[in-house]
């Protein structure tokens, strides 16, 4: 059982460059998430799908676009990334319900020069 | 506006020591809190979570404490080891509303020496 799988582990880019980091999870859950994390700020929604079909904006959406491919898979998009988007990106989901966990992958971590 | 400010930002303690780390919210339509746990190169795991109907919760070594008059909530680490050594996360949700969100404290890196 894999939980939630996010590809790639490291990326560098440049500044302009786009890229799409992308996360997958097999337990059947409903609802999605990516956070950033940055040193200091602890962990803050980028956007969020509460099901297939659907995206919300979460606390710092901007520079990035989302897509829920189908239940299984939610990427993550910056079209020109910027130094600020330097950081470690987590996908995480947990079924809908407001007190079931969030299960984490492992991250991605993102370096933009 | 942060809605759950945790402290410390850090914390060392010596092994058998008992770390504690403090949240505090503002929203009092919250009444769901858990604690995740993260180790380096990895995502947060969830710990333990309380909800404001219990003043205390205990899993194994892990104890969250719960006032809800003052808004506050903590978590206690009984004989911390080594092992215990991450970062923990504060967060809160509600369950009316936008109930699928968490909001998370900015965390606190806990080191326990041997």
């Amino acid at each position: 059982n894999a939980g939630v799988t996010q590809t790639p582990k490291f990326q560098v880019l440049k500044t302009g460059q786009s890229m799409t980091l992308q996360c997958a999870q097999d337990m059947n859950h409903n609802s999605m998430y990516w956070y950033r994390q940055d040193p200091g700020m602890g962990l803050r929604l980028i956007y969020y799908s509460a099901s297939e079909g659907t995206t919300d904006k979460g606390e710092v959406p901007n520079g990035y676009n989302v897509s829920r491919l189908n239940k299984r898979e939610f990427s993550l998009r910056l079209e020109s990334a910027a130094p600020s988007q330097t950081s470690v990106y987590f996908c995480a989901s947990k079924l809908g319900q407001y007190n079931s966990p969030l299960h984490f992958g492992n991250g991605t971590r993102l370096t933009v020069t | 506006q942060q809605q759950v400010k945790q402290s410390p930002q850090s914390l060392i303690v010596q092994k058998g020591g008992i770390p504690i780390i403090n949240c505090a919210y503002e929203n009092t339509a919250f009444d769901y809190f858990p604690w995740y746990q993260q180790f380096p190169g990895k995502g947060p795991a969830l710990l333990i979570a309380i909800r404001p109907d219990v003043s205390e919760k205990k899993e194994g070594r892990f104890t969250i404490s719960f006032n809800k008059s003052a808004k506050q909530f903590s978590l206690h680490i009984m004989d911390s080891q080594p092992g215990d050594s991450a970062t923990y996360f504060c967060a809160a949700s509600m369950s009316g509303g936008s109930n699928y969100k968490l909001t998370f404290g900015k965390g606190t890196l806990l080191t326990v020496n041997p």
